[in-house]
Order: C-alpha cells, then structure tokens, then sequence
C-alpha cells in the first residue's frame, strides 16, 4: 500500500540558509500535519492543513511557512536556518472529510534536517 | 484534548504479553484513544484506536474501562521489533493534530 513520502530524506544547511521539505500524503488523503522532533525529544505538532487551507497551528516559528497544494502534496519552507532547527521532520496524513470514522493518521519516515 | 500519562518504561520479556497502561481521567464523551508507536529515528507508526469498546487489531488489543478513563493497550506476543516507545493519544476524532508526549519507553529482551 502507498505510504508518505517525504523528501528529501537527509538534508544538510548552514546557518542562515533556506530549506524546503516536501510531503506527498497517502492517496486521496486530504489533510497534512508537519512535526518536528529534537534528539530526544517527542515529536512537536508544528501545523496541519485541510483542503489546501491551514486547520491548526502549533509551534511554528515565523520562519517557517507551509503550505498545501492543488494534488494535496505539502511543502515546508525555513528560512534564515538556526542550528537549534537540526531535527527529524515529520510529515503525516489523514482522511478528514466526508464525515470519515476511521481518521488515523499515518506518518512519513521524515527528513532529517542538519544545520551546521 | 485531554492529558495522558503513562509510566515511563517498561520491560517485557520476547513470546509474553505487554501490557501498557495509559490513564486519562480526564477524557471527555466525544473524544478517542489513539495508540501510537516510534521505533528509534522512524516516523510514528499508527497501532490502534477506539472510543468505549474494546478494540483488536493484527497488531494488539485496547481495553477501555468502563468508565473510559484509563485503557491498556496490550501486544498479545512481544519480540524483539516491538522495542519502542508507546504513545497514549487522546484526541477527538475528527482530524486534529495528535499530541506526542510522555510516551512509555518500551525494552523487549530475549
């Protein structure tokens, strides 16, 4: 079965730099979340989208913005990159719509973000 | 949502049951149990979920109290690959962010 893709996998920026992460959710999924997790962290809910519109957000830096496109793949940008942003990033999806019962959410194997 | 928690590690030995406890006393009429797992570095893999009944899976059961507030989540044969840490989720189920905290770092040995 199709899975999330996320890309790129590894990522490596230096300080002040631009990265963009890119999320392809489960086929005919309609809602995007992205996390981020630290090294030893529990992975942190950064904002979700629903139908190309932004449903909830959560501790987003403003410098980071995302969004989510018309075939419903998300994109993650950072910009002005700090070296407290070196992290795994997670994206996930979920069928939210049409009144669905079964809305878990599967997630990607991430993209693990270095800033040096 | 409401707040879970879950002891912070557990043992369980490869073949025996895992039992993993969650307490969410706090859970409100609408809102569900969501069970989730992360293998070291991987993404969070979904496991199982349920509102009041009780819920099996090919990979576990969920027993929900009666009153719906605590559960187990319960790994009928443990091996060595179900290593990992164990998050308790209350969420209503309608397509809000899951939030990851206070997970029970589960060790399978041989």
């Amino acid at each position: 079965a199709a899975g999330v893709i996320q890309s790129p996998r590894h990522l490596i920026k230096e300080k002040r730099e631009t990265a963009t992460l890119k999320c392809y959710p489960i086929p005919r999924h309609d809602t995007v979340y992205w996390y981020q997790q630290g090294p030893g962290q529990d992975p942190q809910f950064l904002i979700s989208f629903y139908e190309k519109m932004q449903s909830d957000k959560g501790s987003i830096p403003d410098r980071f913005s995302a969004q989510q496109f018309s075939d419903y793949h998300s994109e993650l940008n950072m910009s002005s990159l700090e070296l407290g942003d070196s992290a795994l990033y997670f994206c996930a999806s979920s069928s939210w719509g049409w009144g669905q019962v079964n809305t878990e959410a599967f997630f990607g194997q991430g993209t693990r973000l270095t800033v040096v | 949502d409401a707040k879970t928690t879950q002891p912070p590690s557990m043992d369980c030995a490869e073949g025996r049951a895992a039992n993993l406890p969650c307490n969410h006393s706090t859970i409100s009429g609408n809102e569900y149990v969501y069970w989730y797992r992360q293998i070291h570095s991987q993404g969070p893999q979904y496991i199982i979920h349920g509102l009041k009944n009780n819920e099996t899976n090919e990979m576990a059961s969920l027993i929900i109290t009666e009153d719906r507030k605590s559960s187990t989540l319960i790994l009928p044969h443990a091996t060595l690959r179900d290593t990992a840490v164990y998050y308790c989720i209350v969420r209503i189920n309608a397509g809000n962010m899951l939030t990851f905290g206070g997970g029970t770092r589960l060790m399978v040995k041989p």
